[in-house]
């Protein structure tokens, strides 16, 4: 059975530190990973990674895929209150679908 | 342009009532997906529509659930005989045709059965 699994699945923080979220998978026919911030109940797309090793960069937050460990990280330096939010791994599928299978989330609190 | 939208955005019924939830996909999106999201959860697949070809069915829960699409446009899932363990956020996305797996999702449903 594919699976995503996400840690931690609750991370408070104070605003200005950085954080380090971890998204691991095992799935057959990977073809993409990708995160979302979820604050309210709509996901909104942050980076969809398919190459193992390069970096995707938006502002403060950034992603890297490491196919051979099978595993993604998504990192927020600077952090600051607008951060707060479930973030979601999802793994695409080589499949008819194109499903996403989706990780749990990790619940990310920023204290001020 | 316009994102996804979904309605109601909140929907309260009673258990053995039967609800229809809508989903307005972004135009020219080919591809559109039903997810529920239980509380404290990940998203779970419940079903996926490309165009005309037949939907993927394969992840509704049981024979309660139910979902239409017209061509490329509006999508309407249904509960029938809903139970409390329907209770959920249902979230509906759309996907451009091509090779991208980005889905655009919409604001969901909140549905409570009481």
């Amino acid at each position: 059975e594919d699976k995503v699994v996400q840690s931690p699945l609750s991370l408070v923080v104070h605003e200005g530190d950085t954080v380090t979220l971890n998204c691991s998978y095992e799935v057959t026919n990977f073809r993409s990973l990708l995160w979302y911030k979820q604050e309210k109940k709509a996901p909104t797309f942050l980076f969809m990674l398919t190459s193992s090793g390069i970096e995707k960069k938006s502002g403060r937050l950034s992603s890297i895929l490491d196919k051979k460990e099978l595993s993604s990280i998504l990192n927020i330096t600077a952090t600051q209150t607008g951060d707060s939010a479930i973030y979601l791994c999802a793994v695409g599928l080589i499949q008819g679908a194109q499903k996403l299978v989706f990780g749990q989330g990790t619940r990310l609190t920023i204290n001020p | 342009g316009a994102g996804v939208s979904q309605s109601p955005s909140n929907k309260v019924t009673e258990k053995g009532k039967d609800v229809e939830l809508r989903c307005d996909p972004i135009s020219g999106h080919t591809a559109l997906y039903w997810y529920r999201q239980r509380l404290g959860q990940g998203l779970e697949f419940l079903i996926y529509f490309q165009g005309n070809s037949a939907p993927d069915k394969s992840g509704l829960p049981s024979d309660r659930f139910s979902a239409e699409r017209t061509g490329e446009s509006v999508s309407t899932l249904t509960i029938q005989r809903t139970q409390q363990e329907d209770s959920a956020v249902y979230l509906c996305a759309s996907r451009p045709s091509g090779g991208t797996d980005t889905q655009y999702f919409g604001p969901g449903t909140r549905l409570t059965v009481l």
